[in-house]
C-alpha cells in the first residue's frame, strides 16, 4: 500500500545516545516533515523539506537535525538524546502547497 | 499571537448521534483548512478539507463548515459510530498547524 513508512516503531535510548529515526514515502511527494506530540500539545513542526535538497527549520528545532536523502526519503537525527525529546514522533508528506498531509504510524521515542 | 485552538477537549456522544467538534483559529490569512482524525497508536489521517472559497463541504457521513467572519471551523459527523472514537485535529494553512485535538468517545 502506498503511503508513509516509519522506522523503528519504538525505541528507548539512554541520555546522550543517539540515533537516526527514517521516513521513507511512494507517493512522489515534494513535501516532507517530521512533527513531535507530546499529550495535550498537539503536534508541533521540527523541521521540514519543501522539496528535495531544501530543509528548514519547524517551531521546536534546537537538539534535531535532518536529511533529506532523495525525493522518497527524510531522516531525522537526535545527536544527544536528552529525556525531554521523550515523544512520538511523526513523519508526513505532501505534494507540496496547500494540500493535506498523509502521516506515518509514528515512533514511539522514551528517553531515560 | 495567532493560534489554531479548540473548544472542547473531550466529546462523548451515544452511538447514532450526530457529533459537532469546533475548532477556532485566528490567523486571518489561512485559506485550506483540514480535519484529521487520530485513532490510538496511529497517526493522524486525512478526514476532509475546505478551502476559504467555500463554507460548507460534505464527505461521507462528515461536513465541515467554515465561517470566515467568526474564524471558526466545524466538524458534524452524522450517526456516530463506536468506529468514530479518536482524537479530531484541526488545522490551518498556510502555515500547516495544527490544534491540540478533542477526543471523541461514542458509548454503545
Amino acid at each position: 500500500n502506498a503511503g508513509v513508512t516509519q522506522t523503528p516503531k519504538f525505541q528507548v535510548l539512554k541520555t546522550g545516545q543517539s540515533m537516526t529515526l527514517q521516513c521513507a514515502q511512494d507517493m512522489n511527494h515534494n513535501s516532507m516533515y517530521w512533527y513531535r506530540q507530546d499529550p495535550g500539545m498537539g503536534l508541533r513542526l521540527i523541521y521540514y523539506s519543501a522539496s528535495e535538497g531544501t530543509t528548514d527549520k519547524g517551531e521546536v528545532p534546537n537538539g534535531y537535525n535532518v536529511s533529506r536523502l532523495n525525493k522518497r526519503e527524510f531522516s531525522l537525527r537526535l545527536e544527544s538524546a536528552a529525556p525531554s525529546q521523550t515523544s512520538v514522533y511523526f513523519c508526513a508528506s505532501s505534494p507540496g502547497g496547500t494540500y493535506g498531509y498523509t502521516f506515518g504510524s509514528g515512533t514511539r521515542l522514551t528517553v531515560v | 499571537g495567532e493560534s489554531v485552538g479548540l473548544h472542547l477537549p473531550t466529546l462523548s456522544v451515544q452511538e447514532g448521534d450526530n457529533s459537532i467538534i469546533n475548532c477556532a483559529y485566528s490567523n486571518s490569512a489561512s485559506d485550506y483548512f483540514i480535519w484529521y482524525k487520530q485513532e490510538s497508536g496511529k497517526g493522524p489521517q486525512f478526514i476532509i478539507d475546505i478551502r476559504s472559497n467555500m463554507d460548507k463541504r460534505q464527505g461521507q457521513r462528515v461536513t465541515v463548515l467554515l465561517n470566515k467572519t467568526v474564524k471558526h471551523l466545524s466538524l458534524q459527523i452524522a450517526a456516530t459510530q463506536p468506529g468514530d472514537s479518536a482524537v479530531y485535529f484541526c488545522a490551518e494553512n498556510p502555515p500547516m498547524r495544527f490544534g491540540a485535538g478533542t477526543r471523541l468517545t461514542v458509548k454503545p
